[in-house]
């Protein structure tokens, strides 16, 4: 079983549709979690931190679920510019760094 | 700011070559890494290193060779680069032990005639 795992997708929408992404993990000693962005030719970026509290930023809104060990990514009202692939990032209690293989997003017209 | 950067943004080279791809970072980190990316495959670690002259092997290190001399760079290496080796690859930083994910350079679209 991979450390990290991601339905690599591909989801295809439509604008304005609302998405959603899981993201499991097996450490569950794991200590932090993020989720970045990542387009074609470019490199990631960061697009946000994941706590257990729930992490909301605009239209996107971060969650992790500690007992079922998996993060997961909602992204409301999809914008033809939201399509990319989205990656999840868990770093370990050892401070090990484990990207996910990234989850493909197209929203089409 | 940290800053994370990569010598080269595009690079051409033939088959057989040897190539250097260079990356600095000016935030006194101790752990870098590098990543090829490829369509359908995500992010994966060829190499690290978490610190001087230390270094790791990733998932695919393969026709790869690192090297870490100085603290603020880590180079890449293709011993004798091979078609397959075309891709985008990307340099990180990391602070040792920290719960902050890394900085990445631009990266360095490199193509393998």
């Amino acid at each position: 079983r991979k450390e990290v795992e991601q339905d690599p997708g591909p989801f295809n929408v439509p604008e304005g549709a609302t998405v959603a992404f899981n993201c499991t993990y097996s450490n569950s000693a794991s200590q932090s979690f993020f989720w970045y962005r990542l387009d074609c030719r470019k490199e990631p970026k960061l697009l946000m931190s994941v706590y257990s509290s729930g992490n909301e930023d605009g239209r996107f809104t971060a969650q992790l679920n500690r007992a079922s060990q998996y993060i997961s990514l909602l992204i409301r009202d999809s914008k033809l510019s939201d399509s990319a692939t989205y990656l999840c990032v868990v770093i370990s209690n050892t401070g090990k760094l484990i990207f996910g293989q990234g989850t493909t997003l197209q929203v089409k017209p | 700011d940290v800053k994370v950067t990569q010598s080269s943004r595009y690079l051409v080279k033939r088959t057989g070559e040897k190539v250097f791809l260079e990356c600095v970072q000016d935030m006194d980190h101790e752990n870098m890494f590098w990543y090829r990316q490829d369509p359908g495959l995500g992010l994966r670690l060829i190499y690290f290193s978490y610190d001087v002259k230390m270094k790791e092997k990733g998932d695919i290190p393969e026709g790869y060779s690192v090297s870490r001399e100085k603290k603020e760079r880590f180079s890449l290496i293709l011993e004798s680069a091979s078609t397959n080796q075309t891709s985008m690859y990307l340099c990180a930083s990391r602070q040792q032990g920290s719960i902050q994910p890394q900085h990445f350079g631009d990266g360095t679209r490199l193509s393998i005639l």
